[in-house]
């Protein structure tokens, strides 16, 4: 079963620091999102992607943060310069068509990658 | 405001029982809707999703959708410890956009 990786799983950082999340979406799927979830809270959205663009963001993504599929098969999630309300979980995850059907509705999530920002 | 609203719960039910999770939504332009399992500390994992009106089963679960009252509730036969976990409701308001709005989830525990 094809599935979103994600590295790495785990990232500490000093506050000011950049930082660099990776993503490997599901083959031959066209959209490309990031969530992220502080610990206790809600899942929130931050971003899609499209076609090499940005189609959406939330009030969150800010110009801290910026998106990039350097290539063929990854997709990152950049921030600039970290705050300590930047920790949380950092979601990837994907939708489109894909071999054996599957709505492009559905998005399917990567396990994540837990950034502490000291 | 545009919310989507759960219990959050705990949700008691024994080994067997029917579980019933609810989720309502305020923006009457979503026309989407998912239901996504997650386990303490992992990642949501899509279970259903659901776009018109009435039932849809899948397995032991069927998501059910009034698109008029604004609900979206899930309903799991044949309850198993494994199914403990914390069950996200997700809305998506169509015509271009993509972004899920979660509920905050509703925590259910399956008693052996």
């Amino acid at each position: 079963e094809p599935e979103v990786t994600q590295t790495p799983s785990h990232q500490v950082t000093q506050m000011g620091q950049e930082v660099i999340l990776r993503c490997v979406p599901i083959s031959n799927h066209l959209y490309f999102y990031w969530y992220r979830q502080i610990l206790g809270q809600k899942v929130e959205f931050l971003v899609s992607f499209y076609n090499n663009e940005i189609s959406e963001k939330s009030e969150i993504f800010d110009d801290q943060f910026s998106v990039e599929r350097p290539d063929g098969s990854n997709f990152t999630l950049k921030i600039r310069s970290t705050k300590l309300e930047d920790s949380a979980m950092y979601f990837c995850a994907s939708s489109g068509i894909r071999a054996g059907g599957g709505s492009y509705n559905e998005q399917f999530f990567g396990p994540g990658t837990r950034l502490t920002v000291l | 405001q545009k919310e989507v609203e759960q219990n959050s719960g705990p949700l008691s039910v024994p080994e067997g029982a029917i579980a019933s999770l609810n989720c309502t939504y305020s923006d009457r332009g979503s026309q989407s809707f998912f239901w996504y399992r997650q386990y303490s500390g992992k990642s949501p994992e899509l279970i259903m999703s659901i776009y018109s009106n009435g039932d849809k089963e899948d397995g032991r679960f069927t998501a059910q959708l009034n698109k008029a009252s604004q609900y979206v509730s899930l309903l799991i036969r044949d309850s198993q410890p494994s199914d403990s976990a914390t069950y996200l409701c997700a809305v998506k308001r169509d015509t271009g956009r993509r972004a899920l709005t979660f509920g905050s989830g509703t925590r259910l525990q399956v008693q052996p």
